[in-house]
């Protein structure tokens, strides 16, 4: 079975604070992607990777910055945490048939 | 841009049918359902290329009209286990590598 899994499932920070979550996958996968999900929003892409040291801006990448210098793992950065980047960050990776595997989630407060 | 969902929510009783609806105002290549349960990652539960093919697996089956731009996924006969929030995702170009744009999703509640 894929696998993807994320650094945390629950995270508290402060604002200003420089924040890491890493994403892991174990199917050699190609592409992998940075989600936020809030509620009535739905998922909203941030980042997105095609492959390793590659990376694009999605529809929300204000704040958010990403690093992919293993083909299985991908970060993403906050380079100075505010509370409306308070949210659920999923992240997920693109199997052969293009479906998509997502991670659990972190849940980020930023206080 | 960001496909339709209808409902946003409904609640069921078991053995009930229900559909849930996913249009878009731009052409659609494909369609991918994800079903998410409260706490959990979003699960892949299908994919309908072009070609209005309609697919299920036990009692869950999706269609795709791509003239239409939309697609439909009918749960028939639902379990408790059906309960969780469903979204539909469409790529944002042609190519299957794309990242989905999803649905703002429809919370399905079964009851006993």
């Amino acid at each position: 079975d894929v696998k993807v899994t994320q650094s945390s499932r629950y995270l508290v920070k402060r604002t200003g604070e420089k924040v890491f979550l890493e994403c892991v996958q174990d199917m050699d996968h190609e592409n992998m992607f940075w989600y936020r999900q809030d509620p009535g929003l739905g998922l909203r892409l941030i980042y997105f990777s095609y492959d390793v040291k590659m990376k694009e801006k999605g529809d929300i990448p204000e704040g958010y910055s990403v690093s992919r210098e293993k083909k299985e793992r991908f970060s993403l950065i906050l380079e100075s945490a505010s509370t409306n980047q308070t949210s659920m960050y999923l992240c997920a990776s693109i199997g052969l048939y293009y479906e998509q595997y997502f991670g659990p989630g972190t849940r980020l407060t930023v206080t | 841009q960001q496909p339709v969902q209808s409902p946003q929510a409904v609640i069921l009783r078991e053995g009930e049918d229900a559909v849930i609806n996913c249009s878009s105002s731009k052409a659609l290549y494909s369609v991918h359902w994800y079903r998410q349960k409260h706490g959990e990652a979003p699960i892949f539960l299908m994919i309908l290329l072009k070609g209005g093919e309609q697919k299920g697996h036990d009692k869950i089956s999706a269609s795709f009209n791509e003239k239409k731009q939309q697609s439909s996924l009918y749960l028939t006969a639902s379990q408790l286990s059906y309960s969780g929030t469903y979204f539909c995702g469409t790529p944002s170009s042609y190519s299957g590598n794309t990242p989905l744009v999803f649905g703002k999703g429809t919370r399905l509640s079964v009851i006993a």
